[in-house]
């Protein structure tokens, strides 16, 4: 089956450093990778939607200077959170899709626990 | 408006007993709709989606257009169930759209 693999799984950085998180699909191509952040005990909430080669389609309230997205190859998309702030610490969680009617539908990294102190 | 309606924030039964999730949808549309499961722990995975039709660890789910529902079923469930479950919905007919989440039901099988 599809596998997507999310790096890191935990971080904890100091308030205003930035911060890398990488998703990759393993066994498959992902020309659209999607962003969810997921505050405890709330479901996932979209943040942007990442295609391969182009510029990232960010949900309305979402800051695109601040989550900064990069969707450089078929099976790689980095989220950086830029200037983290205690209120950016959250679930991320990146979720990558094959083609269209393909066997695997949408498949979910383990996500990362950010902490921003 | 697309929307993902899941009305139970959580369900508990007893091991043994039946058991249905409820999701109602929203979308002007073909939807495709899924329902994931997330163990504790765990990452979400995917349980079931409409078109492939299939019943996966005794859960399944029907379609039903007319109520804008699809609700996931099972008739005997077990201590292994217990898990968030979240019903999702994506734009069908070729898009290649994000998945819109219900808020999630979570689900307690008592021993």
């Amino acid at each position: 089956g599809a596998v997507v693999s999310q790096h890191p799984s935990r971080v904890i950085c100091k308030s205003g450093t930035s911060v890398k998180i990488e998703c990759r699909s393993l066994d498959f191509q992902a020309t659209t990778m999607f962003w969810y952040r997921q505050f405890p005990k709330q479901s996932l909430m979209l943040m942007a939607t990442s295609n391969e080669g182009s510029k990232a389609t960010y949900e309305q309230g979402v800051e695109k200077d601040k989550f900064l997205i990069n969707h450089a190859s078929l099976t790689l998309s980095t989220l950086t959170v830029t200037s983290a702030h205690p209120e950016d610490s959250s679930f991320y969680i990146c979720s990558a899709r094959d083609r269209v009617g393909g066997p695997y539908g949408y498949t979910f990294g383990s996500g990362t626990r950010l902490t921003v102190v | 408006a697309q929307r993902v309606t899941q009305p139970e924030k959580l369900l508990s039964v007893f091991k043994g007993a039946p058991v249905e999730l409820k999701c109602n949808y929203s979308y002007s549309g073909s939807p495709e709709l899924f329902w994931y499961v997330q163990y504790s722990r765990q990452r979400l995975q995917l349980l079931l989606r409409h078109i492939s039709r299939e019943s996966i660890k005794g859960f399944t789910a029907d379609l039903n257009k007319g109520e804008t529902s699809f609700h996931l079923k099972k008739p005997f469930a077990q201590e292994e169930d217990s898990a968030m479950y979240y019903c999702a919905l994506s734009g069908g007919g070729g898009s290649q759209g994000n998945l819109i989440f219900g808020k999630g039901t979570k689900l307690s099988v008592k021993p």
